[in-house]
């Protein structure tokens, strides 16, 4: 089945490493997505991860893929006020030609960055 | 170099009425998502459109919904006779390809429409 499961919120202090997690059910995923969401905002594409690898890293951010658990981590260093925003987690699936299209969404992660 | 444009920003509609939502992809791209985002939900996929083609409809409710992506101008999600569930913020995305060539979908800042 395609389920993509998040915790809904993470508060963290101005200054330490921020971990949203992300789990998922459907093993023929071939890429999993983090997007950043602010207020009365669009999506904004964070940083992706093919299947086949398990760690990425991008400045602050670290991705982290576990296959066999079917579980993706963000970790955001050094997290900042500015970080404060929803984080969803998406993955696109393998399949027929119709669905590859799409991603499957997670309901987000709520960030709060106390000063 | 413009994004995912979409307008209007906001849409506010009486029960019956027609809803327009239109959205022009990033410059070069030629495939088109729209996904529908409801209060403190993810986003849920809708339709997938090339250009004169709807190539996956599967998200989308079988009555009052249609999505076009003319061979000019802008995609359009259209809602006939809407209804007070109909309200949500809907997003539009567009990518270059597919997933068989991993371009990542871009999306723009969303529709947020209201029903009174």
């Amino acid at each position: 089945g395609e389920d993509v499961e998040q915790s809904l919120f993470l508060s963290v202090r101005e200054g330490d490493s921020s971990v949203i997690n992300c789990t998922y059910t459907d093993s023929s995923s071939t890429y999993l997505y983090w997007y950043k969401q602010e207020p009365g905002a669009g999506l904004q594409l964070l940083t992706y991860i093919f299947s086949n690898m398990d760690m990425k890293q991008d400045q602050r951010l670290t991705v982290l893929l576990n296959k066999k658990d079917k579980h993706l981590s963000l970790r955001i260093a050094d997290t900042q006020t500015g970080d404060s925003a929803i984080y969803f987690c998406a993955e696109r699936l393998k399949g027929s030609r119709g669905s590859q299209g799409n991603l499957i969404f997670g309901k987000g992660t709520k960030l709060s960055v106390k000063p | 170099n413009a994004g995912v444009m979409q307008n209007p920003r906001h849409l506010v509609r009486r029960r019956g009425q027609e809803a327009r939502l239109r959205c022009s992809p990033m410059k070069g791209h030629s495939h088109v998502y729209w996904y529908r985002q409801l209060p403190e939900e993810g986003l849920k996929f809708m339709v997938y459109l090339q250009k004169e083609n709807i190539i996956d409809e599967s998200g989308m409710p079988k009555e009052r919904f249609s999505a076009e992506f003319p061979k000019e101008g802008p995609s359009i999600l259209r809602i006939q006779q809407v209804v007070r569930g109909d309200s949500a913020a809907y997003f539009c995305a567009s990518s270059l390809g597919t997933a068989t060539s991993n371009q990542p979908q871009h999306f723009g800042d969303g529709t947020r429409l209201s029903i009174l």
